[in-house]
């Protein structure tokens, strides 16, 4: 079975704070994706990676950076964290471009 | 236009009653479409997906859904509806290099 670990369940931070989220896929997987969900929101895209040291926009980067520097791990940032990017993260992993998506059980950031 | 909708925030079923959750989609060219369940506090579990073929799926937990293209939906069914069904599902499709997912459907199964 594919694991997506995430590298904390619940954070707090203050506004802001940089903050650092890892995602880590043990499938030897080439895609990754990081997503905000919000209720009645769905899932949105904030950046995925096609490959190692490689990564694009999804649909609400700003604010946010990315790191993949191994193919296992890709990171989200949040350069200056604001109260508006309270949320819950998602990281997920496929095989594939065109295939299913493995997730994580997700991060709950709260900015204070 | 919204590419994926899924047109009821929540659906209520009766234990052992049939179960469908509703997800229309809106893209160019063959659609690849995916259906998700999320339990809470956990992340999203990948259930069945439609590429190409039979427009009856099967997937997980004896969930299946139905492509219709002429009415461009694909429903999420269940024969018979258990407690532990009771979670948050998402529809998606694949456009433009990524998934779009719909907004999520509340599914509850009371006894």
């Amino acid at each position: 079975d594919v694991k997506v670990t995430q590298s904390s369940r619940y954070l707090v931070k203050r506004t802001g704070e940089k903050v650092f989220l890892e995602c880590v896929q043990d499938m030897d997987h080439e895609n990754m994706f990081w997503y905000r969900q919000d209720p009645g929101l769905g899932l949105r895209l904030i950046y995925f990676s096609y490959d190692v040291k490689m990564k694009e926009k999804g649909d609400i980067p700003e604010g946010y950076s990315v790191s993949r520097e191994k193919k296992e791990r890709f990171s989200l940032i949040l350069e200056s964290a604001s109260t508006n990017q309270t949320s819950m993260y998602l990281c997920a992993s496929s095989l594939y471009r065109v295939a299913e998506q493995y997730f994580g059980p997700g991060t709950r950031l709260t900015v204070t | 236009a919204q590419s994926v909708a899924q047109p009821e925030d929540q659906v209520n079923v009766a234990e052992g009653n049939p179960l469908t959750v509703k997800c229309t989609y809106s893209v160019s060219g063959n659609p690849y479409l995916f259906w998700y369940v999320q339990y809470p506090n956990r992340g999203l579990q990948f259930l069945l997906k439609y590429i190409t073929g039979d427009n009856l799926v099967k997937g997980s937990y004896g969930f299946e859904a139905e492509f219709n293209k002429s009415q461009t939906s694909f429903h999420l069914k269940k024969p018979s509806a258990l407690v532990s069904d009771s979670a948050l599902y998402f529809c998606a499709v694949w456009q433009g290099g990524k998934l779009i997912f719909g907004q999520g459907t509340e599914l509850s199964v009371k006894p």
